[in-house]
This record gives C-alpha cells, structure tokens and sequence, in this order.
C-alpha cells in the first residue's frame, strides 16, 4: 500500500528565502507525482506534474525533482514570497493495469507561512 | 480554459438524510476521480470512473454510491448521512495518465 509522507509539516520563513519541501513516498512504482497547493478552506491548485520517467519539473519560481528509485521528491521555491503561504500537498499516482490513471494517494502535506 | 464544475458548491444538511454531488469534468478528459477530504485532513480517495465505467474504489462507505453518465458527468449520492461525513468533496478529471485536475469542491455540512 503506498505511504506519502511530507516534511516538515508546517515551515516558517521570512521572506526572499529559498525553501525545500520534502515529500516521500514506499512504493517506488510510481506513474507520476504531483504536487499541489491548497490555500486554507479552499480547493487544490496543481502546481507540477513530474512523469515517473522524468526528473525534475520547473514552473517559474518553482522546481520539483523526482527520485523514483529511492522514493523521494524535493519541491523548491525560489524567493519565496507572502503570497506563497499555503499548504502544499505532494500525491503520487501508482500505475493502473486497467484502463484509466491510477488514484492520488496524498501526503499530510506542509504548511508554510512566509512573513513579510 | 474550462475547469471542473463542481455543484452546489455549500450544502448543509441533517443527520439520516440524503445528499447528490454533481461533478462536470473538463472537456475530453475521460476519467473522473471523487475524493474526500476531512477537516485538517488530506485528500482521501473514494471512486473513479474511467469511459463511464467504475475504474477504482477506494475507502468509499457503502452509503454512498456514484455514477457517470453518458455526458461524462459524475455525481456522488451520499445516504443517511451522518455528522462524520462533514467534509470538503472534490472532484477531479483527466486524460489517462496525465494531470488530475481538481474542481473547486463541495463543503459539506451535516448537523
């Protein structure tokens, strides 16, 4: 059964830091990982997609690396701004024999704040 | 872009009774995803349907059911509902492998 697991649960920075969200995952037959960001009581924002076969993922200020063989994924953020305070979630999707695209198992997430 | 629609998006209701969540996926994607997720909790998965056909179900109780219709959208039927149920319900949609793109969710609330 896959696990997903996120640290640092929550993450304090001031602002202009450049930041490193950790997400972990057990079962390494993963199809892709995706990570999101939820703001509080709202819905989910899908910032990156990384395929099994690729390594890593870049949109604007953010960069997310994919490890498959040792079950691990990096999301980073580049001068992390106020407006980047929110949780993020990683979720990975294991392959499916039938058709269709597996379930996004998720992490607990991180909650960031960035202070001004 | 189109986005999933997800309706109502606020529902309030009581215990034992019966609630429907519809989902509209974004055009051409042909997989449909229902997760749940509890206050301070993350995403759970519940059903998928993948061409109008279950795909996978997840921790789903067997009060609720759901179905996609002919037009690819989706909607989740939740019974004798009860207060543990209160949560936020996302759908989401894709194309076979690529990105789940979720809807805005459905809060619900059962006292």
């Amino acid at each position: 059964k896959q696990e997903v697991t996120q640290i640092p649960a929550a993450l304090s920075v001031p602002e202009g830091e450049n930041l490193v969200l950790n997400c972990s995952f057990t079962d390494s037959a993963i199809y892709n990982l995706q990570w999101f960001r939820q703001d509080p009581g709202k819905g989910l924002t899908s910032l990156l997609l990384i395929q099994s076969s690729q390594r890593e993922q870049t949109s604007g200020r953010l960069n997310a690396s994919l490890d498959k063989s040792s079950g691990r994924s990096t999301l980073y953020i580049a001068a992390s701004q106020p407006g980047d305070s929110a949780t993020y979630l990683c979720a990975v999707g294991n392959f499916k024999t039938q058709g269709g695209s597996e379930k996004l198992v998720f992490g607990k997430g991180t909650k960031l704040t960035v202070n001004p | 872009a189109a986005g999933v629609i997800q309706s109502p998006r606020h529902l309030i209701k009581e215990k034992r009774e019966t609630a429907t969540l519809k989902c509209y996926p974004i055009p051409r994607h042909d997989t449909v995803y229902w997760y749940q997720q509890g206050p301070g909790q993350d995403p759970q998965f519940l059903i998928s349907f993948y061409e109008k056909m279950q795909s996978d179900k997840g921790s789903i109780p067997d009060r609720f059911s759901a179905q996609q219709f002919s037009d690819y959208h989706s909607e989740l039927n939740m019974s004798s509902l009860e207060l543990g149920d209160s949560a936020l319900y996302f759908c989401a949609s894709s194309r076979s492998y690529e990105t789940q793109y979720f809807g805005p969710g459905t809060r619900l609330l059962v006292l």
